[in-house]
């Protein structure tokens, strides 16, 4: 069975700070996805970046950058210079193949001006 | 941009009550999904569907929830008999390849 475990449950910084999300997953399956979501106080899912598990290359999309590690299972997010409009809760999912998506509880990040 | 649309955003109903919720899938998606975010919890599967059935369902989508796809274009979750557990933030998704598209979400709140 797959899980998926986020372990910070609230995480506070203020603007310009630095801050890591951690992601730690467990499946039985070779193939993979994973995927971090965003969701801001309006409450919609935002995706920010999908990852299959052949492709361990970390990704960096402006502020956003994500560290892809199978060795430890991991699947981190980290958000340089954070900006008020970070402010949200963010969940880790994974999904095997063509399954459905099994979520982390989410960590809710709170940037402060 | 295509987008998942769900209709109506708020939904307020009295225990005991049917509800349906509405979503518009992308056009030319095949799979079709619905999750449940009960307030400040994660978001959980209730059931998949792929040509014209249900293909996955969680232990959570019990009797009391349906699905449909009652034209080419909407896909529907109705629940027969609510219950005050039943208030949640539903979220309809489809996909195509490998990325769920999530729609922006039905606020069903059960009095």
């Amino acid at each position: 069975a797959q899980k998926v475990t986020q372990a910070q449950t609230e995480i506070s910084v203020v603007e310009k700070e630095d801050v890591t999300l951690d992601c730690v997953y467990e499946t039985r399956d070779t193939t993979y996805y994973l995927f971090w979501y965003k969701q801001p106080p309006s409450g919609e899912l935002v995706f920010l970046i999908r990852r299959n598990s052949f492709d361990e290359q970390n990704e960096i999309s402006g502020r956003y950058s994500w560290n892809f590690q199978k060795s430890t299972s991991s699947f981190n997010f980290t958000i340089t210079a954070s900006q008020v409009v970070d402010s949200a809760v963010y969940f880790c999912a994974l999904n095997e193949g063509y399954s459905t998506l099994t979520f982390g509880k989410g960590t809710m990040l709170l940037v402060s001006p | 941009e295509p987008e998942v649309t769900q209709t109506p955003s708020h939904q307020v109903t009295q225990m005991g009550q049917e509800v349906i919720l509405r979503c518009v899938p992308i056009s030319n998606h095949l799979y079709f999904y619905w999750y449940r975010q009960i307030l400040g919890q994660k978001v959980e599967f209730l059931v998949s569907f792929y040509n014209n059935e249900i293909s996955e369902k969680s232990e959570i989508f019990d009797d009391q929830f349906s699905v449909e796809r009652p034209d080419g274009s909407n896909f529907t979750l109705k629940i027969r008999s609510t219950k005050l557990e039943d208030s949640a933030m539903y979220f309809c998704a489809s996909r195509l390849g490998y990325e769920q598209y999530f729609g922006p979400g039905t606020r069903l709140t059960v009095t």
